[in-house]
């Protein structure tokens, strides 16, 4: 069964520093998403991507996060310059798939991202 | 009022028990909705997703109420691998998600 896949799974940085969390959709999905989730906190939509823009993002994606489909099966997260709070679990997500539906998310494993 | 609410929980029941989980949203223009399950620290899995009035699969009923604007999720005869935590999912005008705070269940032997 095709999978979202996400790499890498744990991921340490030191504030300030700039971190790419990577994600290979469902190949024939059209729509990509990334969510993060705070400990003990709920999953909070961060951006969704289609036709190689951005449709739409939350407040929490501000000018220090970008996106990018570099290739045509690459989807990724960039943080410019990671802050403490930036810590959590980012998860990517694809959506686009003809029998389920447009709107039907699959989503990957998650890469913890740790800011010290 | 929040996108989405769901009950704070945690519920523990027995196994072979019934329990139901309710969910409120406050777009009253969404179409579709979402029950996910999550594990601790894993990623979000699709359960069950609702268009119409409601969506069955085996021990697994979801209902749809327009008119006050609420799913909820039944399931029936719980067994231990249930315990998890369910996530409502609505989406929003364009490609935005909103995640309820989610419900935890143990099913308890």
């Amino acid at each position: 069964e095709p999978e979202v896949t996400q790499t890498p799974s744990h991921q340490v940085t030191q504030m300030g520093q700039e971190v790419i969390l990577r994600c290979v959709p469902i190949s024939n999905h059209l729509y990509f998403y990334w969510y993060r989730q705070i400990l003990g906190q709920k999953v909070e939509f961060l951006v969704s991507f289609y036709n190689n823009e951005i449709s739409e993002k939350s407040e929490i994606f501000d000018d220090q996060f970008s996106v990018e489909r570099p290739d045509g099966s690459n989807f990724t997260l960039k943080i410019r310059s990671t802050k403490l709070e930036d810590s959590a679990m980012y998860f990517c997500a694809s959506s686009g798939d003809r029998q389920a539906g447009p709107d039907t998310q699959y989503f990957g494993p998650g890469t913890r991202l740790t800011v010290l | 009022r929040k996108e989405v609410e769901q009950d704070p929980g945690p519920f523990n029941v027995p196994e072979g028990a019934t329990v139901a989980f309710n969910c409120t949203y406050s777009n009253s223009a969404s179409q579709s909705f979402f029950w996910y399950r999550q594990d601790c620290r894993k990623e979000p899995k699709l359960l069950m997703s609702v268009y119409s009035s409601g969506n069955e699969d085996g021990r697994f009923t979801a209902q749809l109420n327009r008119a006050s604007q609420y799913i909820s999720l039944l399931i029936r005869d719980s067994k231990l691998s249930d315990s998890a935590t369910y996530l409502c999912v609505v989406p929003q005008a364009g490609n935005q998600f909103y995640f309820g705070t989610g419900t935890s269940l143990t099913v308890i032997p």
